[in-house]
């Protein structure tokens, strides 16, 4: 089993720019989360889904857009990119919602320039 | 608004000294508090789920306890390649998400 995967592990955009995170978990989990992580902060959610064709929004929504596409992946969308969304971006699954143990991809690094 | 606050900020300890790590929450009602490991330029690792006051778990050299209020991380004789950052996080009842601590980084020196 791969767990949770996530492309690309690097990219570099312009301001306005637009480009999509993708994660794909193959241990057949319901639950699925993005969150974003900054130097010396804790991760915060930005969207989840707790089940296929269900989503909704965390702590930091403003700017993205996600696509639950089938039961094993779920999208990141950034419309139009802004310096303040260079981050580190973590997509992470759960076998359910009511328990949140989550495992977690290796992560996406933007840079916004 | 569950809030979740862990301290110190960062540890730093020789390799054999124990030492706990703290996560202090307020959570309308708490289903779990979670336990990650992060090690630099990786996603967290599941450690351990706490789910009602007065448990305990344990592997290897980590052993995690849980209050009505806080939770602590004991780390007995660590070694160097304990060296990590620790995240707490709590789910409340109902809730499909968790809400994450800041971390405590964990620096052990041989």
């Amino acid at each position: 089993n791969a767990g949770v995967t996530q492309t690309p592990k690097f990219q570099v955009l312009k301001t306005g720019q637009s480009m999509t995170l993708q994660c794909a978990q193959d241990m057949n989990h319901n639950s699925m989360y993005w969150y974003r992580q900054d130097p010396g902060m804790g991760l915060r959610l930005i969207y989840y889904s707790a089940s296929e064709g269900t989503t909704d929004k965390g702590e930091v929504p403003n700017g993205y857009n996600v696509s639950r596409l089938n039961k094993r992946e779920f999208s990141l969308r950034l419309e139009s990119a802004a310096p303040s969304q260079t981050s580190v971006y973590f997509c992470a699954s759960s076998v359910v919602w009511v328990n949140n143990e989550q495992f977690f991809g290796p992560g996406t690094r933007l840079t916004v320039l | 608004e569950d809030q979740v606050t862990q301290s110190p900020e960062a540890l730093r300890l020789q390799e054999g000294e124990s030492s706990s790590l703290n996560c202090s929450y307020t959570v309308s009602g708490l289903r779990g508090l979670f336990w990650y490991r992060q090690d630099p330029g990786k996603g967290p690792e599941f450690l351990f789920t706490l789910y009602s006051a007065g448990e305990e778990k344990e592997k290897e050299r980590l052993k995690a306890t849980l209050t009505k209020k806080e939770s602590f991380l004991h780390i007995t004789a660590p070694k160097p390649e304990d060296s990590a950052t620790y995240l707490c996080a709590v789910q409340a009842t109902n809730a499909g998400k968790s809400t994450f601590g800041d971390g405590t980084t964990l620096t052990v020196k041989p």
